[in-house]
């Protein structure tokens, strides 16, 4: 089966740094999207990683370990913006073929 | 370049009524996906289309549920009849199916059948 597991709602300071957790279980990897949903919006496409390792991109990195089923998102210089929904989803099909599997999302609220 | 958009943004209906929803997804993108999200729960698959054909329908929920894309442009998912169980946001999806290639999401269609 598929399961991807993420904490339910974070909170964090302004100006801080906060790291989203997402281990998953499934039948197939092609690679590992996290996605930002600020509410009533469309889920936009914020990372990849298909190779264990970081990427890096502005405020953003995004780190995969392949052989542990574990991923995270983390998020420096927090601003009241970041505020949203940030989802982990595992591509299970071929390249070029996005169909994915969705965490249940991570509530993160930054406070000033 | 326009993004994906998704009509209408929100639809009250009843119990036995019929929904139209439309997607129009990114100008060249081959690939269209709708996903369901209903409240408490994850995104969830519902069937992807290449052009227009259907690619794979394996998270369709039942057959009062029809997906369409004549045309290989945009795309229809029509509920007949509805059900409570159907009530959720309804999320439309392309990707251009070039190299990894991610999901460009619409804003959704929030679905409530009373």
């Amino acid at each position: 089966g598929q399961n991807i597991d993420q904490p339910t709602e974070m909170t964090a300071t302004e100006g801080a740094i906060v790291q989203i957790n997402c281990t998953y279980q499934t039948s197939g990897f092609n690679g590992l999207f996290w996605y930002q949903q600020h509410a009533g919006e469309a889920p936009t496409f914020l990372s990849y990683n298909v190779l264990d390792g970081l990427e890096e991109k502005g405020r953003f990195s995004s780190f995969l370990s392949r052989s542990k089923g574990y991923s995270y998102l983390l998020l420096k210089e927090l601003q009241m913006k970041d505020s949203a929904s940030y989802l982990c989803a595992v591509r299970d099909g071929g390249v070029g073929y996005s169909t994915l599997t969705f965490g249940k999302g991570t509530m993160l609220l930054v406070s000033p | 370049e326009a993004g994906v958009t998704q009509f209408p943004s929100h639809s009250v209906i009843e119990k036995g009524q019929t929904v139209t929803l439309r997607c129009d997804p990114i100008s060249g993108h081959d690939n269209l996906y709708w996903y369901r999200r209903v409240m408490g729960k994850e995104i969830k698959f519902l069937l992807h289309f290449v052009k227009e054909s259907k690619q794979d329908e394996s998270g369709m929920p039942n057959n009062r549920f029809l997906a369409e894309r004549t045309g290989g442009t945009y795309s229809t998912l029509k509920v007949q009849p509805a059900e409570l169980e159907d009530s959720g946001v309804y999320f439309c999806a392309s990707s251009s199916g070039q190299g990894f290639s991610p999901l460009h999401f619409g804003n959704g269609t929030r679905l409530t059948v009373t």
